[in-house]
């Protein structure tokens, strides 16, 4: 079976400055796709960023990017220029592209704190 | 608001009680999920539909029931629930097939006394 593993409960940042959460999988398959979800307080989980793993280019959504390192099973998001608006809880995510179900197996999340 | 809504928001409900959760997705999607948030634990998926088959029932306790009567609606009816059972319930929505992305709703927030 398919584990996510997130290995920083909680990260702070300043606001405007860089920051990267870690995010590793476990997984024999080779065709897949990996998630970034962010969770503000009290609001709707929204998808940040996609990548499959059959591209080895990087997936980048303006000041989110992702380093997908498919032979390490690491998936880490980079937050450039940080804003208050990020404070959130971030989830990785994993999807079989071979297995049918649509099924998200989801990391347990980093509190991401973003100080003025 | 990205087009998945649920209802109620928060239910506080005894062990005894029956109610249901509401989800209505309005993007044309045809597969529709629901998930469990507990506090310091990654979310779990409990069942899934796709054109509105159950495709998915990740060992839930039969005292979590879901009904899909059409691509648009789903339903979570809850019966004899144990206080364990009190959390976060998200619905999501999507695409059926490999990699699309998954809308959630804001959830319901449970409370079992």
């Amino acid at each position: 079976a398919q584990t996510v593993t997130q290995s920083q409960p909680e990260m702070s940042v300043q606001e405007a400055e860089t920051v990267t959460l870690s995010c590793t999988y476990d997984t024999s398959e080779n065709n897949y796709y990996l998630f970034w979800y962010k969770q503000p307080p009290s609001r709707q989980m929204i998808l940040v960023i996609r990548q499959e793993a059959y591209k080895q280019q990087n997936a980048t959504e303006n000041r989110f990017s992702v380093n997908f390192q498919k032979a390490a099973k690491s998936f880490s998001l980079k937050i450039s220029d940080s804003q208050l608006g990020d404070t959130a809880m971030y989830f990785c995510a994993f999807m079989s592209g071979e297995k049918y179900g649509n099924k998200l197996v989801f990391g347990a999340g980093t509190i991401l704190r973003v100080k003025s | 608001e990205t087009g998945v809504t649920q209802t109620p928001r928060h239910l506080v409900m005894g062990m005894t009680n029956k109610k249901s959760l509401k989800c209505e997705q309005h993007l044309g999607h045809n597969a529709m999920y629901w998930y469990k948030q507990s506090a310091k634990k990654p979310l779990e998926l409990m069942f899934v539909y796709s054109l509105e088959e159950r495709v998915e029932n990740n060992s839930v306790p039969s005292r979590f029931s879901p009904e899909c009567p059409n691509s648009s609606h789903l339903f979570l009816h809850l019966h004899t629930l144990q206080p364990e059972d009190s959390a976060l319930y998200l619905c999501a929505s999507s695409q059926d097939g490999r990699g699309y992305e998954q809308y959630f709703g804001p959830g319901t927030r449970l409370t079992v006394t």
